[in-house]
């Protein structure tokens, strides 16, 4: 089973800023499998960005990924006020089975 | 209009069953995985086990192999994900979401069922 581990486990910026959350894995993540999903309290998860770097349909530009084989990168180059929620990265090339990191709260300083 | 409309919250006692369900529609439901995943309450998503409607392939984490059963039935469009006997520890909201493949990440999620497993 692939472990991803998510740092910082909580990030707290001012709207304005730039925030960059990290996905490391325990091995090597297939064709970059890497997903970031997006969670507001009381919602479901929404996915942002796919195959580590590609934006999901309707996902503004300001959200980026990036990495390849054990580390990944999400990065928001300017937050907004909707922004803060808290958000996972999952591998789903390892068959049988995906995995999630544990996730990063992105807060209001 | 892709949606995934979950059944409704449940309260049961320990040792009772429960089926929750996912109702697809808007797309070709026999042409995508569904997955389901848990959240417990104030914790991150564990990703429980996965079924293509098509031909009911499934496929089930270690972690929940044994005690849950995922199902569909393609001729209403909704999968299912069933307790035959619930702890307290299930207590969670369940999510379904889909994915065209298994090398594909989940595009659309359910609104999520919360199940309250207490005595």
């Amino acid at each position: 089973e692939i472990v991803l581990t998510q740092s910082p486990g909580t990030l707290s910026l001012s709207p304005g800023e730039r925030a960059t959350l990290s996905c490391r894995a325990s091995q090597s993540v297939s064709s970059s499998y890497l997903a970031w999903y997006q969670q507001k309290p009381g919602q479901a998860p929404r996915l942002l960005i796919y195959g580590a770097s590609s934006r999901a349909t309707g996902i503004p530009d300001r959200f980026s990924g990036s990495g390849s084989g054990t580390d990944f990168t999400l990065t928001i180059s300017r937050l907004e006020p909707e922004d803060f929620a808290v958000y996972y990265c999952q591998q789903y090339g390892s068959s049988p089975q995906d995995t999630f990191g544990q996730g990063t709260k992105l807060e209001i300083k | 209009e892709v949606q995934l409309v979950q059944s409704g919250a449940e309260v049961k006692k320990p040792g009772e069953s429960l089926k929750i369900s996912c109702k697809g529609s808007g797309y070709s439901f026999t042409s995508y995985w569904i997955g389901w995943v848990r959240q417990m309450p104030g914790k991150g998503l564990e990703w429980m086990g996965i079924i293509y409607p098509g031909d009911s392939d499934t496929r089930y984490s270690p972690s929940f192999q044994g005690q849950v059963t995922i199902s569909a039935d393609k001729s209403i469009s909704t999968a299912y994900l069933q307790w035959s006997s619930l702890k307290a520890s299930d207590t969670a909201m369940y999510y379904c979401a889909r994915r065209a493949t298994v090398t594909n990440p989940y595009d659309y999620w359910g609104q999520g069922t919360l199940v309250t497993v207490s005595s």
